[in-house]
């Protein structure tokens, strides 16, 4: 099956600047990689989503870019703010779609006032 | 809409003991899937529907049953509890298996 690994396990950063989180994944046929935030005794909620057939996608503060080749991909928070602090999970899905979505284990951003 | 929710939000169990964890959502989603999140493991996916009347096993199946009671609602059993499976159980649903995924809120379960 997908291996999703994910650095850091943990980050924190001064409010204003900008934020990278990091995944890996080993199956070459995913297709789908979502970013979910995780707040404090929630459930994750997707922030932002990407497919295979493009490589870079930003909604606002928030970009998400893809290396196929490499397989890699990666979230970018510019301009952080407190209300960024929380877990972070990448994840990655095969052909199948996301009956098989496969989750890294998280980072926990600190954006530090 | 209340989205997914699910009952109940905390539950201790003793070894051997058996349980039923609800979900339903209200969103017509076709699919709903069943997760449980460990410290350090990121989430793990149990089971899943795909559609009505369909269920498969993820990728932590053992120890599980699950049932599709209707489209809405997606139940985990656990028939007899073990400590293994102390956990924060997330349900989910999609419009189809290849979108977005809407978490509940989770139990936190804990087996002693």
């Amino acid at each position: 099956g997908e291996n999703v690994e994910q650095h850091p396990s943990t980050l924190s950063v001064q409010e204003g600047d900008s934020a990278v989180i990091k995944c890996t994944y080993s199956d070459s046929a995913s297709n789908y990689f979502p970013w979910y935030k995780q707040e404090l005794g929630k459930g994750p909620q997707l922030i932002i989503d990407i497919r295979s057939n493009v490589g870079e996608k930003k909604d606002q503060r928030i970009a998400v870019t893809l290396n196929k080749t490499a397989k890699h991909f990666s979230l970018h928070i510019t301009e952080t703010q407190p209300e960024d602090s929380a877990v972070y999970f990448c994840a990655a899905s095969g052909i199948t779609g996301a009956n098989n979505l496969f989750f890294g284990t998280g980072t926990r951003l600190t954006v530090i006032p | 809409n209340a989205g997914v929710t699910q009952t109940p939000k905390f539950q201790v169990l003793k070894t051997g003991q058996s349980m039923t964890l609800q979900c339903a959502q209200d969103m017509n989603h076709n699919s709903m899937y069943w997760y449980r999140q460990d410290p350090g493991m990121g989430l793990r996916l149990i089971y899943y529907s795909a559609s009505e009347g369909t269920t498969d096993k993820g990728e932590v199946p053992n120890g599980y049953n699950v049932s599709r009671l209707n489209k809405r609602e997606f139940s985990l059993r656990l028939e007899s509890a073990a400590p293994s499976q102390t956990s924060v159980y997330f349900c989910a649903s999609s419009p189809d298996r290849y979108n977005e995924q809407f978490f509940g809120p989770g139990t936190r379960l804990t087996v002693l």
